[in-house]
């Protein structure tokens, strides 16, 4: 059984860096094909892709974002960790990890996501 | 950037309805889309994969078609515990993208 879920600060302050954590069970991310994905959703707004790491450390990011975010994998704890960095009040939303088992990467196993507002 | 664009924003049905929700990218894109649903306060789930191909324990009344840039989500008789929000979603292996979604509500 695939689950996972994540952690982290509910309330950042404008400019500081926000570190979330993926922790998950039921798969291994040294198994070949394997992904681990961020995607955020706004309030009221749609879903937005963030970042991906694979199993063999390859890492991709949004365009958009890619100047603000690092992704790494600890494989020995089972866990996949976002940093965003100079965090500002829009990018408040909810944070949901993924997994994806396949290549190209579809998302089949979601956290249930953590709120993250963003405020002085 | 491919971007994707849903039709219609907003859906209004009835139980036991054939509901249609159409999805375009900007460019091709093969087959590599997803559908996902998604419930208030939940984590989206996964209903499709490659465009067409459904996902294990998802009910038969939903179904995927289209390749390229024109796509399409079908339920075949809406149930109540369908109405939710809907997204496309392209992937690859280097870039993924939602589309803006569409809520299916109850008339």
């Amino acid at each position: 059984q695939i689950t996972l879920k994540e952690s982290g600060p509910t309330l950042v302050k404008p400019t500081q860096t926000l570190t979330l954590t993926c922790t998950f069970s039921g798969f291994s991310l040294t198994s070949g094909g394997v992904g681990v994905g961020w995607i955020r959703q706004p309030p009221g707004k749609a879903l937005e892709w963030l970042a991906l790491i694979y199993w063999d450390d390859d890492k991709r990011y949004s365009p958009s974002l890619k100047n603000r975010l690092t992704i790494t994998k600890d494989t020995s704890k089972n866990q996949v960790v976002l940093t965003m960095t100079n965090m500002d009040p829009v990018d408040t939303a909810t944070y949901f990890c993924a997994h994806s088992g396949s290549i190209p990467a579809y998302f089949d196993y979601w956290g249930q996501g953590t709120l993250v507002t963003v405020s002085s | 950037d491919i971007q994707m664009t849903q039709s219609p924003s907003t859906l209004s049905a009835s139980v036991g309805d054939r509901v249609t929700i159409t999805c375009r990218a900007s460019q091709s894109i093969s087959r590599w889309l997803a559908w996902y649903q998604q419930k208030p306060g939940k984590a989206p789930k996964l209903l499709i994969y490659k465009a067409s191909s459904l996902e294990s324990g998802v009910p038969s009344r939903f179904s995927g078609s289209g390749s390229g840039t024109e796509f399409t989500l079908t339920i075949s008789s809406l149930q109540p515990d369908d109405f939710a929000t809907y997204y496309c979603q392209h992937y690859n292996d280097y870039l993924w993208t939602f589309g803006q979604g569409t809520k299916v509500e109850i008339k």
